[in-house]
């Protein structure tokens, strides 16, 4: 079974560009989060979504937007990118909300660098 | 809010030898789980170890084992027969048992295995 897939696994993009990254989860997950991971840190939560549904959100700016597909595959959106958000930004998911405590899967990540 | 503490920056142990990873948390909730991931250079954040803090129980999984100290806040990994496998970045992690399934990491430690 194929495990959290994201794309692209590297992305340049220029300060003011939109970006989008995709996320699959595993069959039969419903839950995705996505975290951001700064270098030299740890991940901070971005959002979480559940059965197509917002389940919690990070402290990030309104820069920042996700959705859920009724494949339970996900994006997340970044406006108007600034120098600071680049990062690795990484999803995981679960089979649901509450599993997160059990067990996350989590993807390669997407390697974003803003020039 | 809950924060996690990884005060050691990095570590070094000779393959087959026993390391200890430190981590420190502050919380007001009684209930709550934690979390030690790895992260190899390939970017993936892996579970290692799960702990439950209703039980008293120290968790163990195969090489890798807690010690769980509720009333101190403290939450160490101990690895045993190091592996070269094992060379990697370790986060440790907390997440409460509300609603939202909001994992919060600490800065990490960097993990070398010398052979």
């Amino acid at each position: 079974d194929a495990g959290v897939t994201q794309s692209p696994t590297h992305l340049i993009k220029t300060r003011g560009q939109h970006v989008t990254l995709r996320c699959s989860p595993i069959s039969g997950h419903k839950s995705v989060s996505w975290y951001q991971q700064v270098l030299g840190q740890g991940p901070q939560f971005i959002f979480q979504y559940y059965e197509k549904e917002e389940r919690g959100r990070g402290n990030f700016p309104d820069r920042f937007s996700a959705r859920q597909f009724p494949n339970y595959s996900s994006e997340l959106n970044v406006n108007a990118l600034l120098l600071g958000d680049s990062a690795l930004y990484l999803c995981a998911s679960s089979l649901g909300d509450l599993l997160f405590r059990v067990k996350a899967f989590f993807g390669q990540g997407t390697r974003l660098t803003v020039v | 809010a809950q924060t996690v503490t990884q005060s050691q920056p990095e570590m070094s142990v000779q393959e087959a030898e026993t390391v200890t990873l430190s981590c420190t948390y502050d919380t007001s909730e009684n209930n709550y789980y934690l979390f030690w991931y790895k992260q190899p250079p390939s970017r993936q954040m892996i579970l290692v170890i799960r702990q439950e803090a209703y039980k008293q129980q120290n968790a163990t999984e195969n090489r890798f084992s807690v010690n769980f100290q509720k009333a101190a806040k403290s939450f160490s990994l101990k690895i045993s027969d190091s592996q070269l496998g094992d060379t990697a970045m370790y986060f440790c992690a907390f997440m409460n048992s509300g609603a939202n399934s909001k994992l919060t990491f600490g800065k990490g430690i960097t993990l070398s295995v010398r052979p």
